[in-house]
């Protein structure tokens, strides 16, 4: 099992650059999330997906942050336009659905946009 | 609605001293409970959880948790720390979603540091 995988481990870009951040979750789980981190926040959820469909993405922030997941095993974070305030570390989860099962999580991205 | 609260920002103890880590929760339900660890540059790694059963869970690395209802409380502990649990450590309570999948809501976190 090689857990959640998520590239790139660190990106820096400038302001106005488009950022696209990849997941791969355990194979098997239905469930995949995008959190960011920020010393401010804390941990924020930002969409889950069941089954690659989005349910709720209240959580994210503005219409610049986007994400879409085309099948079980990739879902892509994509900023555009990215601006500093952006600049945290997100990470992506996944688990199986309706099993109370916990969350596993990548070891994150971490942007700075400068 | 769902709110984790962590008291503690940042606890310093010395290596084989005990440990506790506050943790309170506030949700309409009954609660389904996690304790997690992040270590520098690192994703967050499941420590140990409760769902139902026995208030005193057991989890990896000698830690252990005691879920308290009529305390609304879900505190981390460990007889004797190692330097190896410096990290950041945080309480989540779970929510079974609509669509049966399970969001996490964080508390903020407790960062541990160990002194020799």
């Amino acid at each position: 099992d090689a857990g959640v995988i998520q590239s790139p481990r660190h990106e820096v870009t400038e302001m106005g650059q488009e950022v696209t951040l990849r997941c791969k979750p355990i194979s098997g789980h239905n469930s995949l999330f995008w959190y960011r981190q920020t010393m401010m926040r804390g941990l924020e959820l930002l969409i889950y997906f069941n089954n690659n469909v989005p349910i709720d993405d209240s959580g994210m922030p503005e219409d610049r942050f986007s994400a879409k997941m085309p099948n079980a095993s990739f879902s892509t974070l994509k900023i555009q336009p990215s601006e500093p305030r952006d600049s945290a570390v997100y990470f992506c989860a996944s688990s199986f659905r309706g099993h109370n099962s916990p969350l596993h999580f990548g070891n994150g991205t971490r942007l700075t946009v400068t | 609605a769902q709110s984790v609260t962590q008291p503690d920002i940042h606890i310093t103890v010395s290596e084989g001293a005990s440990l506790e880590l506050r943790c309170n929760y506030s949700y309409g339900a009954t609660p389904y409970l996690f304790w997690y660890v992040q270590s520098p540059g690192q994703g967050l790694q499941l420590l140990l959880k409760y769902f139902s059963g026995d208030t005193l869970v057991q989890g990896i690395k000698g830690f252990e948790a005691e879920f308290k209802r009529s305390q609304s409380s879900f505190n981390l502990r460990k007889p004797s720390v190692h330097w190896s649990d410096a990290a950041e450590y945080f309480c989540a309570v779970g929510a079974s979603l609509e669509t049966g999948a399970n969001n996490l809501f964080f508390g903020t976190g407790t960062r541990l540091t160990v002194i020799p």
